[in-house]
């Protein structure tokens, strides 16, 4: 059964840069598109962006300047890096895996997510 | 690009049928196939409950279904239960080759 699980910072200071990690369990990076998507604290869902396995990746048009998805294949996890963040990056930053290869629209898998807040 | 919009809150009493709307433009919900509704439980992981407008995963029960007409999609809760009180989101594909989510609908059983 493939497992997702988000780790990294939970403060992050602000012009720094936010930096996760996704780690696929029971499963390959093989194939699917990965995206990350986060959740400020009582709001609604944003699509942060996606790599595919040969390393293509695709970003959200208003985060696409400062945001960088990568994967490390022989680790089988997949990483964001968010630069410059402000009081509005904090929210929880869910990975997730679509319901199907060749497709990024939907997500059937999910992290159990995590909190980044940003403050000095 | 900007959010789908969604109503903030929708109720209904049990075994009654209710309807959220997520509403785009042509460029997005109007222009694809590619809508997905999600359920998101306090302290969750959204839960994906229909995919390409209609679908309904594995195991999602069938009182769940999806629409579309126009730049409208529409997801109907039937026989309404309880434990169907949860946040509703809705996705959709958009021209940019990006994905937009929806604000949010509350769902509230009376």
């Amino acid at each position: 059964q493939v497992q997702l699980q988000e780790s990294g910072p939970g403060l992050v200071k602000p012009s720094e840069t936010l930096s996760l990690t996704c780690t696929v369990s029971g499963g390959s990076l093989s194939g699917y598109y990965w995206s990350w998507i986060r959740q400020p604290p009582g709001r609604g869902l944003e699509w942060i962006g996606y790599i595919y396995d040969s390393g293509s990746t695709n970003y959200n048009p208003s985060l696409k300047s400062r945001v960088t998805i990568s994967a490390d294949m022989s680790k089988n996890q997949f990483s964001l890096k968010l630069s410059s963040v402000t009081a509005a990056d904090t929210a929880l930053y869910f990975c997730a895996r679509p319901g199907g290869m060749g497709y990024f629209y939907y997500f059937d898998l999910w992290g159990r997510g995590t909190l980044v807040t940003v403050s000095s | 690009q900007s959010a789908l919009t969604q109503p903030a809150s929708v109720s209904g009493s049990p075994g009654q049928s209710i309807t959220i709307s997520c509403t785009g433009t042509s460029s997005d919900v109007g222009g694809y196939t590619y809508v997905s509704w999600y359920q998101q439980l306090p302290g969750k992981a959204p839960k994906l409950i229909i995919y390409g407008v209609r679908n309904r995963p594995s195991g999602v029960s069938n009182r769940f279904s999806g629409s579309k007409s126009g730049n409208t999609a529409s997801l109907t809760i039937s026989g309404l239960q309880a434990e169907d009180e949860a946040d509703y989101y809705c996705s959709s594909y958009t021209s940019s080759s990006a994905l937009v989510f929806g604000g949010g609908t509350k769902l509230a059983v009376l």
